[in-house]
């Protein structure tokens, strides 16, 4: 168990729709990374927080959006899903976002149909 | 950019065999090199990793990879595999500049024979 909390573990909606995953990281850790695993394009990085702030950014979608709240958890929002939006998406911290080990959370695995 | 080549899609190695995978990286200047392991509904956990030094690094789980330059490699071994290493295994390079975001391999599905 890395410490770190996703919900939902699974989640199967429609093209068009609108969801928010959530990540609870490791408790003491600041930062907050998203990642999207899918067979097509392998493990991406999506977008990084550092206590609150958007730190870096990388193949996020502009349909894709996140946060990190004050209590330090973050949600991922994906909205007028595609079918190409089903994957893994996995939720990872560390302690102050540089060189530290990153830990990952178990995912949350979304079928869009 | 940075890009990391995993040539192996599958191994396969009986129990109790050496285990050696590889991986190959392109980055102008040195990277930092990551090894990870996913085990079956589980998330992402790291090996090990390599920032600078001792170009032999050791993981957890009696893994360990050595960074070779001027073959711009990190490969995995262990001497010894347990059937409980069954997993997909990620080579990961990332850059510096103030953010060490992986850029993560396709990856490599290790097989287990009793």
């Amino acid at each position: 168990d890395s410490g770190v909390t996703q919900t939902p573990k699974h989640l199967i909606t429609a093209t068009g729709q609108r969801v928010t995953l959530r990540c609870s990281p490791r408790s003491g850790d600041l930062s907050v990374y998203w990642y999207q695993q899918s067979l097509d394009q392998g493990l991406q990085f999506l977008i990084q927080y550092y206590n609150g702030e958007e730190r870096a950014k990388g193949n996020i979608l502009e349909r894709f959006s996140a946060q990190q709240f004050p209590d330090l958890h973050s949600e991922l929002n994906l909205s007028s899903l595609e079918l190409g939006d089903s994957a893994l998406y996995f939720c990872a911290s560390s302690a102050f976002g540089g060189t530290e080990t990153q830990y990952f959370g178990p995912g949350t695995r979304l079928l869009v149909l | 950019a940075q890009s990391v080549t995993q040539p192996d899609i599958h191994i396969t190695v009986s129990e109790g065999a050496s285990l050696e995978l590889r991986c190959n990286y392109s980055y102008g200047a040195t990277p930092y090199l990551f090894w990870y392991v996913q085990s079956p509904g589980q998330g992402l956990q790291l090996l090990l990793k390599y920032f600078s030094g001792d170009t032999l690094v050791q993981g957890i789980k009696g893994f360990e990879a050595e960074f070779k330059r001027s073959q711009s490699s990190f490969n995995l071994r262990k001497p010894s595999v347990h059937w409980s290493d069954a997993a997909e295994y990620f080579c990961a390079v990332g850059v510096g500049g103030g953010s060490y975001i992986p850029t993560f391999g396709r990856g490599t599905s290790l097989i287990v024979h009793p």
